[in-house]
């Protein structure tokens, strides 16, 4: 089953404005991980947080992590059109001791020029 | 991602056919895994390995089988394809650690099974 699940489901915005994309998980965890991937493509790894940081930048891009609410947040700043793109977080549980993510159903974002 | 490739890109096989998709690395991890994706499902976890001569099951590995032939190469097989197996498959790569880091996904294969 999904550990992660992203909310919203689909996203349009207008270039120039920040998006934000939000995950919530269901165990606790050792990292959260936001990937990207286009159409048909193979995702890219954007940002880890680990489990005892608050808050990471990285570019445009902002990841909180709220380990008491399991959730986190993607936020892309002064969006552009060539953000359009699906966006999946991924956790990396504590329990089992597995060592392999496990990804949810992503957020389609759409970013109109 | 140029470190991490699939063959082929694209297929388009008959149900009851023998399907091996292939993936190769040159990045030096040891971890690789095979997931697909289904519209709406997002990736689930066929079936991964930390080293050649460790293989696991994952979230759905009934009707897949899977060959670790080197650090470098891991293949996916579909003994006898069947339609709802239609999908995008990835492979994907990461070094080890205590911890599940960062993963390197290849560019997918589409397969289309009639």
């Amino acid at each position: 089953s999904q550990q992660g699940e992203e909310d919203p489901q689909a996203l349009s915005i207008q270039e120039g404005e920040n998006a934000t994309m939000n995950c919530s998980y269901k165990t606790s965890i050792n990292n959260l991980q936001w990937y990207r991937q286009n159409s048909g493509r193979g995702l890219v790894h954007l940002i880890l947080i680990r489990s005892n940081e608050r808050e990471k930048h990285s570019g445009r891009l902002r990841v909180t992590l709220d380990t008491s609410k399991k959730s986190s947040s993607l936020l892309i700043t002064a969006s552009r059109a060539a953000d359009t793109a699906s966006y999946f977080c991924a956790t990396d549980p504590t329990q089992g001791g597995s060592e392999k993510l496990v990804f949810g159903k992503g957020t389609k974002l759409t970013v109109n020029p | 991602d140029a470190d991490v490739t699939q063959t082929p890109r694209n297929r388009i096989t008959k149900t009851g056919k023998r399907i091996m998709l292939e993936c190769s690395q040159t990045k030096g991890h040891d971890r690789m895994y095979w997931y697909r994706q289904d519209p709406g499902l997002g990736l689930r976890l066929i079936y991964y390995s930390f080293d050649v001569k460790d293989i696991n099951k994952g979230e759905i590995s009934d009707g897949y089988s899977v060959s670790r032939q080197a650090q470098a190469k891991f293949s996916l097989s579909l003994e006898s394809a069947i339609p709802n197996q239609t999908a995008l498959y990835f492979c994907a790569t990461s070094d080890a650690g205590p911890f599940t880091d960062t993963q390197y996904f290849g560019p997918g294969t589409r397969l289309t099974v009639l």
